[in-house]
């Protein structure tokens, strides 16, 4: 089994629509992180969070929102999706003594 | 935050080394360099770091330059299942060990590397 497992793997969706994106862990790390990826670049974070109480913005935090439900388990919500949201979507956790992170397989996200 | 320089892709041949160029002439003190690589269809894996020292472990070699302005992974003998984007990434320690300010990773456009068979 995957240590960062992301769900759905992919979404079609239309615009407007709220979308949630989940992914757990079983690594017992404490930090989770949530990042974009458009075609040919980089990836972007879009938030982080480094225990069920701590939230933090990234780079490109508008128009998302995030939950830290447990240690976990760490979603990003869409509340109403628009076309320039599609992209692919991975979660990341790490330990914050060793620093390295570990992503999930992704999730590829389409906003009609 | 400092940033790094990558040439946008490089060829190679199936077992033969490879050697994947990084500038970051702006790194600052506390910058650890850190290498990860993304296969097709799968999220970015963490493949080394260092601080000064040379460092080797079971997927590959990083040597860092005595100045610290750039660094070079090194695959000892590629495979195809090497073929991958390769992102050369600097990581404040201060902010990565005690969690203060933004800890996610700034990801470039990376290298792709391509394997020849």
């Amino acid at each position: 089994d995957a240590d960062v497992t992301q769900t759905p793997r992919n979404r079609i969706t239309k615009t407007g629509k709220r979308i949630m994106l989940e992914c757990s862990q079983t690594k017992g790390h404490d930090r989770m992180y949530w990042y974009r990826q458009d075609p040919g670049l980089g990836l972007r974070l879009i938030y982080y969070s480094f225990d069920v109480k701590d939230i933090n913005k990234g780079e490109i935090s508008d128009g998302y929102s995030v939950s830290r439900q447990a240690q976990a388990k760490f979603s990003l919500s869409l509340e109403s999706a628009i076309p320039n949201q599609t992209a692919l979507y991975f979660c990341a956790t790490s330990d914050a003594r060793r620093g390295a992170q570990h992503f999930g397989d992704g999730t590829r996200l389409s906003i009609l | 935050d400092a940033k790094t320089t990558q040439p946008n892709s490089m060829e190679s041949n199936e077992e033969e080394p490879v050697h994947l160029p990084c500038n970051h002439s702006t790194i600052s003190g506390t910058d650890y360099i850190h290498w990860y690589r993304q296969l097709p269809s799968q999220g970015p894996e963490y493949v080394i770091h260092g601080l000064t020292s040379n460092v080797n472990n079971r997927m590959a070699s990083l040597a860092i330059a005595e100045d610290r302005k750039s660094s070079t992974l090194i695959l000892h003998r590629a495979t195809l299942r090497d073929a991958a984007v390769y992102y050369c990434i600097l990581r404040d320690v201060i902010v990565m060990y005690s969690g203060g300010g933004a800890d996610g990773l700034t990801f470039g456009k990376g290298t792709h590397l391509i394997i020849q068979p």
